[in-house]
């Protein structure tokens, strides 16, 4: 599976929209781009995934470049509850479901 | 009621005890896996298990054991507990199909 590189921190006013890059040169064709958020040492929780299209859903939207080698995940109100650490995963559907977690990027929403 | 518990939610132990970390769902879903956290780190895999005749490890196994006792329970446990061995533990159920994984509130092991 590709590895991915993050910014490790991000701060994000509330009520503005939080973009969160993350950077997966390596990846191939059949490997999917998912999200999850951990709120301070609670269990991961999922947000979205993709393949090469744009996705959106009631969390968050997920941009993927063209070419696929980097994305953005978009909280577009974000409040102080999207306090977390959101971590980038490239994952192939295909293989064993097995999730490789980074260490993410810790998102400070402030007032 | 939470779909995915995980019991004791604490533990303090010490070097050389056997232990248990229990999980358990009512999601109806065939995967089940077990991650260690330290703190600062991302999850690693311990094992999975993808029915109740699978049990596979991953990449961290070494001086785990697991048990799929059915398809809702999947427990890991510690022979010999030793100090690095302390970290967050968590549980998580999948379907397999979007490889969402869903995970429990964790179990905090100390391991004097």
């Amino acid at each position: 599976d590709a590895k991915t590189t993050q910014p490790p921190s991000m701060d994000c006013a509330e009520g503005r929209a939080a973009n969160l890059p993350c950077n997966h040169s390596t990846i191939s064709g059949n490997e999917y781009v998912y999200w999850y958020r951990q709120i301070h040492s609670q269990g991961p929780q999922y947000i979205i995934h993709g393949l090469k299209n744009n996705e959106t859903n009631e969390m968050a939207s997920l941009i993927i470049t063209e070419d696929r080698k980097s994305s953005t995940l978009i909280l577009p109100h974000a409040t102080l509850r999207d306090t977390a650490v959101y971590y980038c995963i490239v994952l192939n559907t295909g293989t064993a479901s097995k999730l490789t977690f980074g260490t993410g990027t810790r998102l400070q929403v402030t007032l | 009621d939470a779909d995915v518990t995980q019991t004791p939610r604490n533990r303090i132990t010490k070097t050389g005890k056997r232990i248990m970390l229990e999980c358990s769902q009512t999601k109806g879903h065939d995967r089940m896996y077990w991650y260690r956290q330290d703190p600062g780190l991302g999850l690693r895999l311990i094992y999975y298990s993808f029915d109740v005749k699978d049990i596979n490890k991953g990449e961290i196994s070494d001086g785990y054991s697991v048990s799929r006792q059915a398809q809702a329970k999947f427990s890991l446990s510690l022979e010999s507990a030793i100090p690095n061995q302390t970290a967050l533990y968590f549980c998580a159920t999948g379907t397999g199909v979007g490889n969402e994984q869903f995970f429990g509130p964790g179990t905090r092991l100390t391991v004097l």
